[in-house]
């Protein structure tokens, strides 16, 4: 299958200040790609969705202020969490797929956590 | 996206075939049937997917019901790192947001 990679793997922060994850596509174009959310014992839950060249489309109850997205070529996306905070702390994982109809590929996620 | 149904776990001893089900009786023509797994602390691993009909891989095998309103994912020799949360996921045709629920927990017993 296709495989995505995620840096860093996992990272310590102090509260307020900004931390940026990248999520590569490594043996496909990854048209559209999706950012996820993951707190310890639950499931994964969908942050925002970008394709390439446009602005994220994020759900419901996640700020675009404090989550940037760029999606800004067809093999990286990034993911900034502005002023983290404790709160922000959790799994992040990304995922890409090479067209809105094909197969997810999943990252291996970052680990993050705040201080 | 249509939901699913899972149980919330499953024992199965090694090296036997394990039978996960899932329900999606609200299913549309168009929409997939995926199948994921993750394993702790990882990323959720692609496992197989279709629409009308049984497809296998080298992974897993996957049943689909005439009515398209069931599922079985099957392991066919599931061994010790086959112990995952496994999902069953129909994302909307044309639409590639899925939406996970709480999947189910296989544990593989030697």
């Amino acid at each position: 299958g296709a495989v995505v990679s995620q840096h860093p793997s996992w990272v310590i922060c102090k509260s307020g200040t900004s931390v940026k994850i990248e999520c590569r596509s490594l043996d496909f174009q990854a048209t559209t790609m999706f950012w996820y959310r993951q707190f310890p014992k639950q499931s994964l839950m969908l942050m925002a969705t970008s394709n390439e060249g446009s602005k994220a489309t994020y759900e419901q109850g996640v700020e675009k202020d404090k989550f940037l997205i760029n999606h800004a070529s067809l093999t990286l996306s990034t993911l900034t969490v502005t002023s983290a905070h404790p709160e922000d702390s959790s799994f992040y994982i990304c995922s890409g797929s090479a067209a809105v109809q094909e197969t997810q590929y999943f990252g291996p996620g970052t680990r993050l956590l705040v201080l | 996206d249509a939901k699913t149904t899972q149980p919330p776990s499953m024992d199965c001893a090694e090296g036997r075939a394990a039978n996960l089900p899932c329900n999606h009786s609200t299913i549309s023509g168009n929409e997939y049937v995926y199948w994921y797994r993750q394993i702790h602390s990882q990323g959720p691993q692609y496992i197989i997917h279709g629409l009308k009909n049984n497809e296998t891989n080298e992974m897993a095998s996957l049943i689909i019901t005439e009515d398209r309103k069931s599922s079985t994912l099957i392991l066919p020799h599931a061994t010790l790192r086959d112990t995952a949360v496994y999902y069953c996921i129909a994302p909307p045709g044309g639409y590639q947001k899925v939406t996970f629920g709480t999947g189910t927990k296989l544990q593989v017993i030697p």
